[in-house]
Order: structure tokens, then sequence, then C-alpha cells
């Protein structure tokens, strides 16, 4: 069974160029999330996806945009790409079948490799 | 206050100790909570997961959950050095009627052989 593909792995961009990153989830699975991970803040969130429909959205300026899929493959895109954006960029899947995330259903995430972003 | 709190250590535990980490949120109507470890380099993997108040065993691993208190902790017995990782808390809070998981920034175990 595939897990979460994310690509690329590396990316080094100059300040102010845009940036688009991809995440293939699991097959069968139709919530994507993506995070931002950076030694000094941890794991933060970025938006979520379901069904081509973003459900939630964290607190990052509006440079930050994502989309997904019909077939629930998710892109996420920087623009104007500043230092403090340089980070590791992980997308996570998850078999939300009902898109309710039932608290008992234990729907936890299975993440990509991430791709590490670098801005000079 | 941080939605989710966890010691970031450096935590030592002896090889064959019990490893216990802590970890607390602020949503009081929070309702399921995760364990990730992360090998340095490497992404977060699921390794536990509770939603009920108490106990749930996993091998070495146990999680506890006490909703009145806030606070959810994760046990590793017999703990070996390729224990040695990062432990990610995550937390289910409801957000503009769906569910979001905050992270905590992680406590670093380390296994002493």
């Amino acid at each position: 069974k595939a897990g979460v593909t994310q690509t690329p792995r590396y990316l080094i961009k100059t300040r102010g160029q845009q940036v688009t990153l991809s995440c293939s989830p699991i097959s069968g699975h139709r919530s994507v999330s993506w995070y931002q991970q950076t030694p000094g803040q941890g794991l933060q969130f970025l938006f979520e996806y379901f069904s081509e429909t973003q459900r939630n959205k964290g607190n990052f300026p509006g440079r930050f945009s994502g989309r997904q899929f019909s077939n629930s493959r998710s892109e996420m895109n920087v623009s104007t790409l500043e230092l403090g954006d340089s980070a590791l960029y992980l997308c996570a899947s998850s078999l939300d079948v009902k898109g309710d995330l039932s608290p008992w259903a234990g729907y936890g995430y299975t993440f990509g490799s991430g791709t590490r972003l670098t801005v000079v | 206050q941080k939605e989710v709190e966890q010691n970031s250590g450096p935590l030592s535990v002896p090889e064959g100790a019990i490893a216990s980490l802590n970890c607390t949120y602020s949503d009081r109507g929070s309702q399921s909570f995760f364990w990730y470890r992360q090998y340095s380099g490497k992404s977060p993997e699921l390794i536990m997961f509770i939603y009920s108040n108490g106990d749930k065993e996993d091998g070495r691993f146990t999680a506890q959950l006490n909703k009145a208190s806030q606070y959810v902790s994760l046990l590793i017995r017999d703990s070996q050095p390729s224990d040695s990782a990062t432990y990610l808390c995550a937390v289910n809070m409801e957000s503009g009627g769906y569910q979001k998981v905050t992270f905590g920034t992680g406590t670093k175990l380390q296994v002493i052989p």
C-alpha cells in the first residue's frame, strides 16, 4: 500500500519567488492536511481539505494557499516567499470517511516525508 | 496560554525504565487525543490514540487521559534506545464546525543504554 507522497523533497528558492508543493494521499483517504514544522514553533496547522473543500485554515497569511483535486491530491502554494518561510512542510492524510471526524473513530494522520523549503 | 503544552525535555531515562511523557491542553471540548513519535530527520508516525478517560494499553505503550484535569500522558515501559525520539501530543479541537488537530511542540526522549 503506497504511503503519502510529497514532492519535491527539497527546494531552494529566493525571497519574493513563489513555490508549489504537491501531496498525494493514501488511496481512499479524502482528508488532506498541511503543516509547517520549524524547530522553534513545532507543527503549525496550515489548512485541511476534504473532497476538494477547505474545511479549516490556520493562522497563516494569505500568501499561503492550497487546493485539492477530485482525486484527493493536494497542492499548497506560497507566494512572495520570505526568509521565515524556510521550514519543513508536511502533508498528512486521514481516513475520514464520513467527513465528521467522529472522536471515537481514531482517524489519525499518516504523514508524508515532507518538503524541506529553504528561502535564501 | 498554548493550546497544547508539553515539556520540551530532553527527558533522559535509563534503558529498561519507564518513561513518562505529559501533555496538557486548553480546550475543554477536545474529544480525542493522539501521540506521535518523530525520529530525527523523519516524519511523525502515529503510535497511540485515546478518547475515553482512563488508560489505554498497546504493547509497551500506555496512554492515560484525564479530561477533568485536561491532561494526557504516555508511558513507555521497558524503554529501549530505539525509543529515543521526539514525542508529539496532538489534540482534536472543534473549529468552525469541524475538527482541527493541534500539536504540542514535543518532548525529546533519550534512552540511555
